[in-house]
């Protein structure tokens, strides 16, 4: 099946910073999302984004499909920024597939 | 609009006792997926209803998990008995065909 790597695995940045997490993927996706894990355990929607880019605030994303990587950028780093950062694909079936994540901390 | 409920949020039983998961997914959301996290390893699919029909169930990891939704409405997710392996965290998502998954809060097992 297909692979998901996501790096680094641990992060930790004060706060005010800027940081980039790597999503790579070993073949083509239908798919592919951006989530928050936060401190309470909670899966929230980033970004829905099988290629291009897009942006939400502080947040932006990019997925380049033909070389299956994607980035998440997050500017201005805030202590509420803190936890896991998954990334997920779907190829053909429509179960995601998910990274081991990245896991963010923003000192202040 | 309310989102993708669970329920409890957190259960804690002894090796050997049932316990059962429920979703309640977004009004209106025909596929529901039940996903774990377990070890903080990665996310890992369960299963997939569309409706009241099982999908695509190849990430049970046996047959001490049984899942159901009946009526195409709530679900389910019984285990019996539970092994401490199966302690983590629980995740129910639904979507409408052709949409997003959306995830609710997990439910929080702890086998001991």
């Amino acid at each position: 099946g297909i692979q998901v790597e996501q790096s680094p695995p641990d992060l930790i940045l004060q706060e005010g910073a800027n940081s980039t997490l790597r999503c790579n993927f070993s073949d083509s996706v239908n798919n592919l999302q951006w989530f928050h894990q936060n401190p309470w355990g909670q899966l929230i929607n980033l970004f829905y984004i099988p290629s291009g880019t897009k942006q939400n605030g502080r947040l932006s994303a990019t997925t380049v499909a033909t070389e299956r990587y994607s980035l998440l950028y997050i500017s201005s780093s805030q202590t509420t920024d803190s936890g896991v950062y998954f990334c997920a694909v779907v190829q053909g079936a429509q179960k995601l597939v998910f990274g081991q994540g990245t896991r963010l901390t923003i000192n202040p | 609009e309310a989102g993708v409920t669970q329920f409890p949020s957190h259960s804690v039983i002894e090796k050997g006792q049932t316990v059962t998961l429920r979703c309640d997914p977004i009004s209106g959301h025909d596929n529901l997926y039940w996903y774990r996290r377990v070890m903080g390893k990665e996310i890992k699919f369960l299963l997939h209803f569309v409706k009241e029909s099982k999908q695509d169930e190849s990430g049970m990891p046996n047959n001490r998990f049984l899942a159901e939704r009946t009526g195409g409405t709530y679900s389910t997710l019984k285990v019996q008995p539970a092994e401490l392996e199966d302690s983590g965290v629980y995740f129910c998502a639904s979507k409408v065909s052709g949409g997003v998954q959306f995830f609710g809060p997990g439910t929080r097992l702890t086998v001991l």
